[in-house]
């Protein structure tokens, strides 16, 4: 049974950076690619980016220069890294796992999620 | 980025009714080398994450009921849900993977009288 969890802080102040973990169990990550998604009234669902086990990267462009995702796979967890929060970043943030390539065509829909990780930032 | 639009944004339908959710891509979908459509719909209940229930516009995960069918290629999209049950009430989304970023429709809330 493969099982994904959020591990973080829930609060924030403006300015500062938000740090995530997400632990796999129940499956290889190399079967996969490990992305984090949030979630928001205001915004919907919203993918800020994946990575591969090999820790090749793909950021949605609307968060490229905040975000970074890395993996370590000896410990089967995957990271996020958001900097520069403000009240706008507020979401619950979603660990997820999915998408595949084959002869270089590449579909990320997503087959495993975690419960989430609700993040409020306020001063 | 590729823009999902779902219709209605709340629908409530009778126990034992059909109920039928479209999205529509800003782009088509449909890639041509494969002549697939690279568009998956989830369901989320309260308190849950979203759980993948079709990809490929029409290919229904394991376990999923196959009271749950979709339909459509290029643009639009519908998700059909027979025979409604209580435990369909949910919230629905579309999403294409056709191109990164990934991107989802804004959800459609279904309620079972």
């Amino acid at each position: 049974q493969v099982q994904l969890q959020e591990s973080g802080p829930g609060l924030l102040k403006p300015s500062e950076t938000l740090a995530l973990n997400c632990t796999v169990a129940g499956v290889s990550m190399s079967s996969y690619y490990w992305s984090w998604i949030r979630q928001s009234p205001g915004r919907g669902l919203e993918w800020i980016g994946y990575t591969s086990y090999t820790g090749a990267t793909n950021y949605n462009p609307s968060l490229r220069s905040r975000v970074t995702i890395s993996v370590d796979t000896s410990k089967r967890q995957f990271s996020l890294r958001l900097t520069s929060m403000t009240a706008a970043d507020t979401a619950l943030y979603y660990c997820v796992g999915g998408g595949y390539c084959i002869n270089a065509v590449c579909w990320y829909y997503f087959d495993y999620w975690g419960q989430g990780k609700l993040v409020s930032v306020s001063s | 980025d590729i823009v999902m639009t779902q219709s209605p944004d709340s629908l409530s339908v009778s126990l034992g009714e059909r109920a039928t959710i479209n999205c529509r891509s800003s782009l088509s979908v449909l890639f041509p080398s494969d002549n697939k459509n690279y568009l998956a719909w989830y369901q989320q209940r309260p308190g849950q994450p979203p759980k993948l229930i079709l990809s490929w516009s029409s290919t229904r995960e394991s376990g999923v009921p196959d009271r749950f069918s979709g339909s459509g290629s290029g643009k639009d999209f519908t998700l059909a849900i027979s025979s409604l049950q209580p435990e369909d009430a949910a919230v629905y989304y579309c999403q294409q993977y056709y191109d990164t970023p990934v991107t989802f429709g804004q959800g459609t809330r279904l309620e079972i009288k």
